[in-house]
């Protein structure tokens, strides 16, 4: 069955780029649609965006400016870059396969998140 | 952006009990609704999709209900493993998530 894996660094400085990494295991990153979703701390879960295997990319409107989501077919990864963050990005990170190709639906499986806290 | 309404923000059970918990969408989303699990330190977990379909492995005592605005989760009988918080989330209109109900023992 499908897994995925979260890693990067759980510190980042105000203004710096947060980077996170997604190991998918147990089947092929490709034919497939996968997001990045945050949660910051009380808060409810955020969708952030998705990359196609193709490398196509979408993402929510108010975090466009900033986000970059890529994918590396070779390495079964995808990739979450977020720059100039503040405290308001802290969050736990969570990659999931989903939507699909269909178009809106839901996320499954999900990875287990990894916390980032932005502080200086 | 649509947003999503559960209550409570926590239920308190005993096992054995049934469990109801709803969530309202702020405009009508369809059955564009899905259902997830959550226990500390793990991944969220698909329960429901299109707001009535078990997911593959899910016990049969989870069911979903409801269309448009207003759904519910009921766990038919509370097991040990089910005090978890549970989220729901529409993808009628991009990709929102409520906030979540606290399943805990009472």
């Amino acid at each position: 069955q499908v897994q995925l894996q979260e890693s990067g660094p759980r510190l980042v400085k105000p203004s710096e780029t947060l980077s996170l990494t997604c190991t998918v295991s147990g089947g092929s990153i490709s034919n497939d649609y996968w997001s990045w979703i945050r949660q910051p701390p009380g808060k409810a879960l955020e969708w952030i965006g998705y990359v196609y295997e193709s490398g196509s990319a979408n993402y929510k409107p108010s975090l466009q400016s900033r986000v970059t989501i890529s994918v590396d077919r070779s390495k079964n990864q995808l990739s979450l870059e977020l720059n100039s963050v503040t405290a308001a990005d802290t969050a736990v990170y969570y990659c999931a396969r989903g939507p699909n190709s269909s178009g809106y639906t839901w996320f499954d499986p999900w990875g287990q998140g990894t916390l980032v806290t932005v502080f200086s | 952006e649509i947003v999503m309404t559960q209550s409570p923000a926590t239920l308190s059970v005993s096992p054995g009990e049934r469990a109801t918990l709803s969530c309202r969408a702020s405009q009508s989303i369809s059955s564009n609704l899905a259902w997830y699990q959550q226990k500390p330190g793990q991944a969220p977990r698909l329960l429901i999709y299109d707001a009535s379909i078990r997911a593959t492995g899910i016990p049969a005592r989870f069911s979903g209900s409801g269309s448009g605005t207003d759904f519910t989760l009921t766990i038919s009988s509370l097991q040990s493993e089910d005090f978890a918080v549970y989220y729901c989330q529409q993808y009628y209109n991009w990709w929102t998530f409520g906030q979540g109900t606290k399943v805990e023992i009472k």
